[in-house]
């Protein structure tokens, strides 16, 4: 079956940091990944997808990038943290029938 | 108009009641419906997928009306632990357009 995989689960950063949060994926291949951010009291932004290794699509324009290194490793970074890039950070497995696994997420709070 | 909106609630309604939500969608050409289940700072969780023809799964009975373009979910007999936001998702059937309505928060009292 499929599992996925993210940590850390909180994280308290500085504003101008870097953040680098992990995303891995077992029991399948070539996995249609994303990252979602849901800020609080709010719904899910689509922020990048990935259907394979090194492509990355961009939906939000922000200091946040995205990188695919391995078909089932996909990685959420950033030079330097805004206060307004705080929240529940979210990567998604794309099953067959187009639904979502969900990772359990990370929250993060920018100080 | 948002591409998929749903009534924020809150729903409050005492153990046993029925409960029911729609979500809207404005996309014609969509193709996928589900409902999510989130409980408080955790991620979502698939509840069910919506058919054309409608699902029941125990207690709980999702409906698809495209020609309106909603989406339901019905609740019989609510227990406590049905407390949660519920969140109704649309996708064309495209890889990244998977699209979340912000959710609709259920409290059941006992």
């Amino acid at each position: 079956s499929q599992t996925i995989h993210q940590w850390p689960a909180t994280l308290v950063q500085p504003v101008g940091s870097p953040l680098s949060l992990e995303c891995t994926v077992e029991g399948t291949s070539n996995p249609n990944l994303y990252w979602y951010r849901q800020a609080a009291g709010r719904g899910l932004q689509l922020l990048f997808y990935s259907v394979g290794i090194g492509q990355i699509s961009s939906e939000v324009p922000q200091n946040l990038s995205a990188s695919r290194p391995q078909d089932r490793q996909f990685i959420l970074s950033s030079k330097k943290l805004l206060l307004s890039d705080s929240g529940f950070y979210l990567c998604a497995l794309q099953g067959e029938d187009y639904g979502y696994t969900f990772g359990s997420g990370t929250r993060l709070t920018v100080v | 108009r948002k591409e998929v909106e749903q009534d924020p609630g809150p729903f409050n309604v005492p153990e046993g009641a029925t409960v029911a939500f729609n979500c809207t969608y404005s996309n014609s050409a969509s193709q996928s419906f589900f409902w999510y289940r989130q409980d408080c700072r955790k991620e979502p969780k698939l509840l069910m997928s919506v058919y054309s023809s409608g699902n029941e799964d125990g207690r709980f009975t999702a409906q698809l009306n495209r020609a309106s373009q909603y989406i339901s979910l019905l609740i019989r007999d609510s227990k406590l632990s049905d407390s949660a936001t519920y969140l109704c998702v649309v996708n064309k059937g495209n890889n990244n357009d998977m699209r979340f309505g912000a959710g609709t928060r259920l409290t059941v009292k006992p």
